[in-house]
């Protein structure tokens, strides 16, 4: 088993790019969730996909926006980039998304806008 | 909404002394709360969750955690350091789902 896999691991975009990142769920996982952890902070939510539909959303503004595929696979796209944006991108899978479900954490896409 | 409170950013302690992580909680309904470990560069790793039951739960690598309601607390604790617990503990509560994440303590462990 794979695990959750996020590509690219590293990336780095010009203010004002968009940039997509990936994320691939462990096997049997239906939902899909992403953080975003700035440097010295703890992951903050952005939102949550379970059957294609975004399920919930943090406190992020509507550049941050999301895609889940049919075979559970997702996207984070950011749109307008802005210096703040920089940060390790967290793609965390989970079964059915109840509250004391597992979820399982990628080793994240490190986001550098210059 | 629900939130937790890592008291201390970082931990300093000898290799075989006792690890203490503190964490605070807030709910108004009873929480499901989670400590995770963040390596360098690495994504997060579950050590040990609360959801019901059994107030002291162990997790891996020797670590566990006692939940207390009157105190809302959920302090994580192992009984001796090893140089490779050297790392990121991160404290969430669990709602609707999605993970609020405590600020963090970095532990380093001195030989």
């Amino acid at each position: 088993d794979a695990g959750v896999t996020q590509s690219p691991t590293h990336l780095i975009k010009t203010r004002g790019q968009q940039v997509t990142l990936r994320c691939s769920p462990k096997s049997g996982h239906d939902t899909v969730s992403w953080y975003q952890q700035a440097l010295g902070q703890g992951p903050q939510f952005i939102f949550q996909y379970y059957e294609e539909e975004e399920r919930q959303r943090g406190n992020f503004p509507d550049r941050f926006s999301g895609h889940q595929f049919p075979n559970y696979s997702s996207e984070l796209n950011v749109n307008a980039l802005l210096l703040g944006d920089s940060a390790l991108y967290l793609c965390a899978s989970s079964l059915g998304g109840g509250m004391n479900t597992e979820a399982f954490f990628g080793q994240g896409t490190r986001l550098t806008v210059v | 909404a629900q939130s937790v409170t890592q008291l201390g950013s970082h931990v300093s302690v000898s290799e075989g002394a006792l690890v203490l992580l503190r964490c605070n909680y807030s709910s108004s309904v009873p929480p499901y709360l989670f400590w995770y470990v963040q390596y360098p560069n690495q994504g997060l790793q579950l050590l040990l969750k609360y959801t019901t039951g059994a107030t002291l739960v162990k997790g891996i690598n020797g670590f566990e955690a006692e939940f207390k309601k009157s105190e809302t607390s959920f302090h994580l604790t192992k009984p001796s350091a090893h140089m490779s617990d050297a790392a990121e503990y991160f404290c969430a509560v669990s709602e609707l789902s999605k993970l609020s994440f405590g600020a963090g303590t970095t532990v380093t462990v001195r030989a």
